[in-house]
């Protein structure tokens, strides 16, 4: 059984520029969830995809979007990047069940810097 | 809504020394609880985690944390810390395990030998 993972490992941009962050979830999982953890602070949630539609939304701006594909493998898109974009940008999956008692694994990250 | 609140950004123990973290929490619903640790540069790991079945709850690495409702806490405990145990540990309360989880701000915990 393969984990959660995330691909780039490290990612510089220029302010203003587009990103594109990939994420394979874990075998089995139908469920992709995007965090931002900003430098000191605790993730924060971004979305979360569950058959590929939108299922819940933080407190993010438009220019974070995002996509989950048949395969469950997803993207985090990010517009018009800004300075606090800065973080690290954490993916995870889970199995969603009628008792939703799943947990979700975490893959390792993106690191993006933003100039 | 839901929130976590972490008490002690940064806790220092000896090695072999008890270790506690603490976590409180506010939930309108019956929450789940989580704790994960996330060491230099890499994502998180879960631990433990609180789904309504047992208050005492034991995950990996010899960490245990017990579910207090009246009080509202869910503290994370290990009788005997050691050098490797020296990470960032992350308390999160959800309303489901698939759902979103609502983080801490974390506590770094150091290991002094």
């Amino acid at each position: 059984e393969t984990g959660v993972t995330q691909s780039p490992t490290h990612l510089i941009k220029t302010r203003g520029q587009q990103v594109t962050l990939r994420c394979s979830s874990q075998s089995g999982h139908n469920t992709v969830s995007w965090y931002q953890q900003a430098l000191g602070q605790g993730p924060q949630f971004i979305f979360q995809y569950y058959r590929e539609e939108e299922n819940g939304r933080g407190n993010f701006p438009p220019r974070f979007s995002g996509l989950q594909f048949p395969n469950y493998s997803s993207e985090l898109n990010v517009n018009a990047l800004e300075l606090d974009d800065s973080a690290l940008y954490l993916c995870a999956s889970s199995l969603a069940t009628a008792g939703g008692t799943d947990t979700q694994y975490f893959g390792p990250g993106t690191r993006l810097t933003v100039l | 809504a839901q929130s976590v609140t972490q008490l002690g950004s940064h806790v220092s123990v000896s090695e072999g020394a008890l270790v506690l973290l603490r976590c409180n929490y506010s939930s309108s619903v019956p929450p789940y609880l989580f704790w994960y640790v996330q060491y230099p540069n890499q994502g998180l790991q879960l631990l433990l985690k609180y789904t309504s079945a047992a208050t005492l709850v034991k995950g990996i690495n010899g960490f245990e944390a017990e579910f207090k409702k009246s009080e509202t806490s869910f503290h994370l405990t290990k009788p005997s810390a050691h050098m490797s145990d020296a990470a960032e540990y992350f308390c999160a309360v959800s309303r489901g395990g698939t759902y979103k989880y609502i983080f801490g701000t974390g506590t770094r915990l150091k290991v002094l030998a």
